[in-house]
């Protein structure tokens, strides 16, 4: 009964290939969001969706590029990986103004 | 600009002796709140929040939390640590009016002491 899931939790892969990472949530929350976590635990917001539409969209590189199916799915693509790509990616789920929940993370090493 | 700051990047403690993180935020209008803690190789669980009302919420796992708005701070306190206590622990301060986006602060190590 996992609330937010994602996959891969690892992922390896070299620089300029593109991955995908899946997060799914079964709360029923109505928005989605994509952290990234450095390598200093600074975790900082890259986008949010509610049912499904962007309504947040920090400054990150346009080779991240999220997708949302419906709203208990948020993919996070990522194009021609980068080494500074390398991180801890969460994804997290909340009803609009509410605490969110968070997945795992999925540990991301670009070599 | 919201912020949030969490001036101790670590702190040791014995165990069963009494603990504080401290958490100051820079918000315009009431914030919304949170305490999480995220374990080693884990996700960010949530200790606590506040929304509005009594300003000492209790949490999980024995914490509370007091919110004071004249000092603009959100202190999380427990009287006695225990040694699965020792993770990474992240004050958050809730923007509800632009899309619920957090602020996270940087974040306070804490090392629990046998």
């Amino acid at each position: 009964d996992t609330a937010v899931s994602q996959t891969p939790k690892y992922l390896v892969t070299q620089m300029g290939n593109d991955k995908s990472i899946k997060c799914e949530q079964n709360l029923g929350h109505d928005t989605m969001y994509w952290y990234k976590q450095d390598s200093k635990k600074f975790l900082k917001i890259m986008f949010s969706y509610n049912n499904k539409e962007l309504i947040i969209n920090e400054t990150v590189p346009n080779r991240f590029s999220p997708k949302s199916p419906d709203k208990a799915h948020l993919n996070l693509h990522i194009n021609s990986l980068e080494l500074g790509d390398s991180a801890v990616y969460f994804c997290a789920s909340s009803f609009t103004r509410y605490e969110q929940y968070f997945g795992p993370g999925t540990r991301l090493t670009v070599t | 600009a919201q912020s949030v700051t969490q001036p101790d990047i670590h702190i040791t403690v014995s165990e069963g002796a009494s603990l504080e993180l401290r958490c100051n935020y820079s918000y315009g209008a009431t914030p919304y709140l949170f305490w999480y803690v995220q374990s080693p190789g884990q996700g960010l669980q949530l200790l606590l929040k506040y929304f509005s009302g009594d300003t000492l919420v209790q949490g999980i796992k024995g914490f509370e939390a007091e919110f004071k708005r004249s000092q603009s701070s959100f202190n999380l306190r427990k009287p006695s640590v225990h040694w699965s206590d020792a993770a990474e622990y992240f004050c958050a301060v809730g923007a509800p009016n632009t899309g619920n986006q957090f602020y996270f602060g940087t974040g306070t190590s804490l090392t629990v002491i046998p």
